[in-house]
């Protein structure tokens, strides 16, 4: 398997711009999340999907951010507008949905777009 | 809620031992390990899900207390490999984790 796939790996984009981060899980998972990682604030959720379905945005930091999954095969992330304080390695996860609220498997990253907004 | 990961950095040469703790002031549903190394993405390593359960992965083990407050890593006889930053997740339901903000470890020859 082609584990999970991110696009842009880089992405420089000016203040004001629109930003559209890409995923793509492994085949089979059926819950995604999205991760931001700064310095400051460490690896963050943002948003995870359950079966294409949003179950917790809270982590959505402002309505400048969005995220879809049209499909079990695609997500996206976007920012518009993007401003300086985005800047960060996005991270996108993909599992299989645990049998019960209490048990867990392992969350498989990709290889993160690391956005600069100047 | 955010689990506190301590000590935030350490240094130890290879073969040696090291122990990096996670905790919360609540009882954990669960405790996941993983590991990143610069530039790349974080790899898992394992899950603890009761209290006083240890496990181990390679040479790498980790201890969940009873109370399920506190889970420690344990690095046995380091390897460079073992060099990367080291992040604890709470579970929280649902497949979701909050992360901690890691601990670093750096392993020299």
């Amino acid at each position: 398997d082609a584990g999970v796939i991110q696009s842009p790996r880089h992405e420089v984009t000016e203040m004001g711009q629109e930003v559209t981060l890409r995923c793509k899980p492994i085949s089979g998972h059926n819950s995604l999340f999205w991760y931001r990682q700064t310095m400051m604030r460490g690896l963050e959720l943002l948003i995870y999907f359950n079966n294409n379905v949003p179950i917790d945005d809270s982590g959505m930091p402002e309505d400048r951010f969005s995220a879809k999954m049209p499909n079990a095969s695609f997500s996206t992330l976007k920012i518009q507008p993007s401003e300086p304080r985005d800047s960060a390695v996005y991270f996108c996860a993909s599992s299989s949905l645990a049998g019960s609220l209490s048990s867990y498997n392992e969350q498989f990253f990709g290889p993160g777009t690391r956005l600069t907004v100047l | 809620q955010q689990p506190v990961q301590s000590p935030q950095a350490v240094i130890l040469r290879e073969g040696e031992d090291a122990v990096i703790n996670c905790s919360s002031s609540k009882a954990l549903y669960s405790v996941h390990w993983y590991r990143q190394k610069h530039g790349e993405a974080p790899v898992f390593l394992m899950i603890l899900l009761k209290g006083g359960e240890q496990k181990g992965h390679e040479k790498i083990s980790a201890s969940f207390n009873e109370k399920k407050q506190q889970s420690s890593l344990y690095l046995t006889a380091s390897q460079l490999s073992y060099s990367g930053t080291y992040f604890c997740g709470s579970g929280r339901g649902n497949n979701r984790l909050a992360f901690g903000k890691g601990n670093q470890v750096v392993v020299i020859p």
